[in-house]
């Protein structure tokens, strides 16, 4: 099964465009999702996570999950050349929070 | 800001051999994780480690893996006979494991080439 989706891309956008990124997931017993960027050759780092539905904003990020769809999604506003990174999509499962992950899409924001 | 670390940046074995990947997990955290993303795949979960024990593993998490705690600072990930599908970059994370706080934080990685 096929637990978090999520298109690798890579997605080119200009500098200044709005950048949707999304996710499908197949468990509605998960709850918390996030979204962390990876840029070349180091870790990933967790931008902003969300509970349940809804909307998150956090400057020129937005986080937002529709569970009745098992979407969930991250738009840039902005976009900016330091945002080109991989955004991987993940959510937590079980007491001990193991991370469950999309496969990532690339992103290239160009000046 | 405090950060996780590991050791080393990368590392080339020959199949057969044994390797020690090596973390330094942020201080006061209690959950510590291994996870692993061979090129062009998803990360995925190896293991989770609380309170000095195993307390979830994967299907990978075979008999060939292991984690140790040494000390109070070394979280270590050992794979007793390396194999070429084990070549992958494995990265470390630690939790607070308290509050509201969700946020794994994640070390740069090992990466392990395995010949």
């Amino acid at each position: 099964q096929k637990e978090v989706e999520q298109d690798p891309g890579p997605l080119s956008v200009p500098e200044g465009a709005i950048v949707s990124l999304n996710c499908t997931y197949s468990n509605s017993a998960f709850q918390y999702f996030m979204w962390y960027r990876q840029y070349s050759r180091k870790g990933p780092e967790l931008l902003m996570y969300t509970y349940s539905s809804g909307n998150k904003e956090d400057g020129r990020f937005t986080a937002q999950v529709d569970k009745s769809s098992k979407y969930i999604s991250l738009f840039i506003r902005d976009s900016q050349p330091s945002d080109s990174a991989t955004y991987l999509c993940a959510t937590h499962a079980g007491n001990n929070r193991k991370l469950i992950w999309g496969l990532g899409t690339s992103l290239a924001v160009n000046p | 800001e405090p950060e996780v670390t590991q050791t080393p940046s990368h590392q080339v074995t020959q199949m057969g051999q044994e390797v020690i990947l090596r973390c330094v997990p942020i201080s006061n955290h209690l959950y510590f994780y291994w996870y692993r993303q061979i090129l062009g795949q998803k990360v995925e979960f190896l293991v989770s480690f609380y309170n000095n024990e195993i307390s979830e593993k994967s299907e990978i998490f075979d008999d060939q893996f292991s984690v140790e705690r040494p000390d109070g600072s070394n979280f270590t990930l050992k794979i007793r006979s390396t194999k070429l599908e084990d070549s992958a970059m494995y990265f470390c994370a630690s939790w607070s494991g308290t509050g509201y706080s969700y946020e794994q934080y994640f070390g740069p990685g090992t990466r392990l080439t395995v010949t």
